[in-house]
């Protein structure tokens, strides 16, 4: 089936770590993007790529990193300069303008 | 400023009713793009219904219809006939500009709708 994968579905982070989030697509969409969602909130951009070896800052990308060595793939790593990490971050990728979701990664600081 | 405005933190609306959920929308480009989405508890975004800034019908897709009123700049979900199911947060999102490239969207704060039995 087509559609956008995420791992872990829960993640916890230690003081001081890094950590890795997993989002893959076979939807051979071009575009992927990175949002934060906090509690009761809408979401937030942190990266976005529109091809491979490229991407961009949203607006909340302090802390954050990302690669885009494949199209299908656009992991997120959460380093320890990101001083409140908990959320709920999900995944997206688009074409023609429509962005579709994955099923959310949550994350929580030990 | 805020660019999507959800001014209905929650309703609740009995099932099989019409409900209309809010959403005003700022921007200076003639080239836009509005969406809705779903989110039920389990946290995946849903899309929806999708309404270019240039079309000039309302978009519709099943029981979803946007009631898209361009000079209030407005942008609001109309959902037939409610269902259970339908119990969840609805987002607001628009796109600025031509779409080429990557997209970014940005959310309103949602609403949070609750369909009675």
């Amino acid at each position: 089936d087509g559609g956008i994968t995420q791992s872990p579905k829960y993640l916890f982070r230690k003081e001081g770590q890094n950590v890795t989030l997993s989002c893959e697509q076979n939807l051979n969409h071009d575009a992927m993007y990175w949002y934060r969602q906090d509690p009761g909130q809408g979401l937030r951009l942190i990266y976005y790529s529109q091809i491979v070896n490229d991407f961009q800052k949203g607006d909340i990308a302090e802390g954050y990193s990302v690669s885009r060595e494949k199209k299908e793939s656009f992991p997120l790593t959460v380093t320890s300069a990101q001083k409140n990490p908990t959320a709920f971050y999900l995944c997206a990728s688009g074409t023609s303008g429509t962005q579709y979701f994955g099923p959310g990664t949550r994350l929580l600081v030990l | 400023a805020q660019k999507i405005t959800q001014t209905q933190p929650g309703m609740f609306v009995q099932e099989k009713e019409a409900v209309t959920l809010d959403c005003t929308y700022d921007t200076s480009d003639q080239s836009y793009g509005l969406f809705w989405y779903k989110q039920p508890s389990s946290g995946e975004m849903i899309f929806l219904i999708y309404q270019g800034s240039y079309d000039e019908q309302n978009a519709t897709e099943g029981r979803y219809s946007l009631n898209f009123q361009k000079a209030r700049k407005s942008a609001n979900l109309v959902i037939s006939a409610s269902q259970l199911g339908d119990s969840a947060m609805y987002f607001c999102a628009m796109r600025e500009g031509h779409v080429q490239g990557a997209q970014k969207l940005v959310f309103g704060q949602g609403t949070r709708l609750t369909i009675n039995p």
